[in-house]
């Protein structure tokens, strides 16, 4: 597609339940990249991967959260269990490569935990 | 990456240049200066970047001091439509550096 496409645009979730974000990157971009914005705050990067391997997870805040790209393309991020503290918007980016003016953002899942 | 420094906001008056300040004093020799702004519901968006020599493209103008301790992003007609967050960010691109290190930004508003 032209963008970077996230689904669903805005989730609620109750306080427990598990969510299932999704990043369907740019066709042919090779890295993607997953941040969590909270509000009032910029972008906090979260994961990093380059085709199917995840490269970097240092981001992930705890072992509730994960991530995948099984094929290269799509990519979930998952939060089990989720908090309060997990409200936030999260967005995916895809890049060419990993160059810092390649990165195209999508507009993000905003995530409410009730 | 270098820590930069923004003021939390600006005003600017429709059709008038708005000029975007950033501190980034420990900046290294091969980091560049990366510009995106994020309008309201959207995700970032890049805009510019240099590493020493002053740039211009379609969307704006990036002015760098010789000592690379700062910048000035430069939107020559501002419109409503650059209403927005707009991010300095020191970045490194060589190697295996991928992270961007989004700080505040600065709250544009550009009024009629």
């Amino acid at each position: 597609g032209a963008g970077v496409s996230q689904s669903p645009r805005y989730k609620v979730a109750k306080r427990g339940q598990d969510v299932a974000l999704r990043c369907d990157p740019i066709s042919g971009h090779v890295s993607l990249f997953w941040y969590q914005q909270a509000l009032g705050q910029g972008p906090e990067f979260l994961t990093y991967f380059q085709n199917e391997a995840q490269l970097d997870k240092s981001g992930l805040p705890s072992d509730r959260f994960f991530a995948e790209r099984p094929e290269g393309s799509v990519s979930t991020l998952k939060i089990q269990r989720t908090q309060q503290e997990d409200s936030a918007v999260y967005l995916c980016a895809s890049s060419v490569s990993q160059g810092g003016n390649g990165y195209t953002f999508g507009s993000g899942t905003r995530l409410t935990v009730v | 990456d270098a820590k930069t420094t923004q003021p939390p906001s600006m005003d600017c008056a429709e059709g008038r240049a708005a000029n975007l300040p950033c501190n980034h004093s420990t900046i290294s020799g091969n980091e560049y200066v990366y510009w995106y702004r994020q309008i309201h519901s959207q995700g970032p968006q890049y805009i510019i970047h240099g590493l020493k020599n002053n740039e211009t493209n379609e969307m704006a103008s990036l002015i760098i001091t010789e000592d690379r301790k700062s910048s000035t992003l430069i939107l020559p007609h501002a419109t409503l439509r650059d209403t927005a967050v707009y991010y300095c960010i020191g970045y490194n691109s060589g190697g295996s550096n991928y992270k961007l290190t989004f700080g505040k930004g600065t709250l544009l508003t550009v009024n009629p």
